[in-house]
């Protein structure tokens, strides 16, 4: 099955700095990449995806990137603000397989105000 | 924007003895999930229900694990026999359609004692 690694799994940033996190997945079947935001005492919740034929997405303040011949894909968000403390949550899928997601490890994320 | 609903929270039981948890997906969805996340370890998928059954389940949900849609409303989760293995965050999620935002509920922490 497939098999999802995270690094680093704490991050500590100074606010207005950028902060990059990194996955690597081991099914090269795989076709789906979310990242989820999980804030204290809540569920994960989706930020941005990428699907396979796309190599980088951004939405504001946040951009992934993906390449899929290195099986890795990694988060970027600048200009932090404190808000954006969490733990971050990369996934990877296929959207055909009834959305079964395989989740890394995590990483928390503390912007210092 | 809506939301995936689980109760109870926190449910605490003697090991041997059966839980139920409970979600109520977004109404005008169709697919839903069961993940569970044991204390700093990822989040793992359980099993995905589709059409009134199981469309796929992993190596975690064995025998003692079952989900039923009661109703129009509810999703559950039924736990025959807790081990304290079984002591998790259970997240519940769903999703409109393939290749659609999956939305993930609060969870429901269970502590098997």
């Amino acid at each position: 099955g497939e098999n999802v690694e995270q690094h680093p799994s704490t991050l500590s940033v100074q606010e207005g700095d950028s902060a990059v996190i990194k996955c690597t997945y081991s099914d090269s079947a795989s076709n789906y990449f979310p990242w989820y935001k999980q804030e204290l005492g809540k569920g994960p919740q989706l930020i941005i995806d990428i699907r396979s034929n796309v190599g980088e997405k951004k939405d504001q303040r946040i951009a992934v990137t993906l390449n899929k011949t290195a099986k890795h894909f990694s988060l970027h968000i600048t200009e932090t603000q404190p808000e954006d403390s969490a733990v971050y949550f990369c996934a990877a899928g296929s959207p055909g397989g009834y959305q079964k997601v395989t989740f890394g490890t995590g990483t928390k994320l503390q912007v210092i105000p | 924007e809506p939301e995936v609903t689980q109760t109870p929270s926190h449910q605490v039981t003697q090991m041997g003895q059966e839980v139920i948890l409970r979600c109520v997906p977004i109404s005008n969805h169709l697919y839903f999930y069961w993940y569970r996340q044991i204390l700093g370890q990822k989040v793992e998928f359980l099993v995905s229900f589709y059409n009134n059954e199981i469309s796929e389940k992993s190596e975690i949900f064995d025998d003692q694990f079952s989900v039923e849609r009661p109703d129009g409303s509810n999703f559950t989760l039924k736990i025959r026999s807790t081990k304290l293995e079984d002591s998790a965050m259970y997240f519940c999620a769903s999703t409109r359609g393939l290749g659609e935002k999956l939305f993930f509920g609060s969870g429901t922490q269970l502590s098997v004692l």
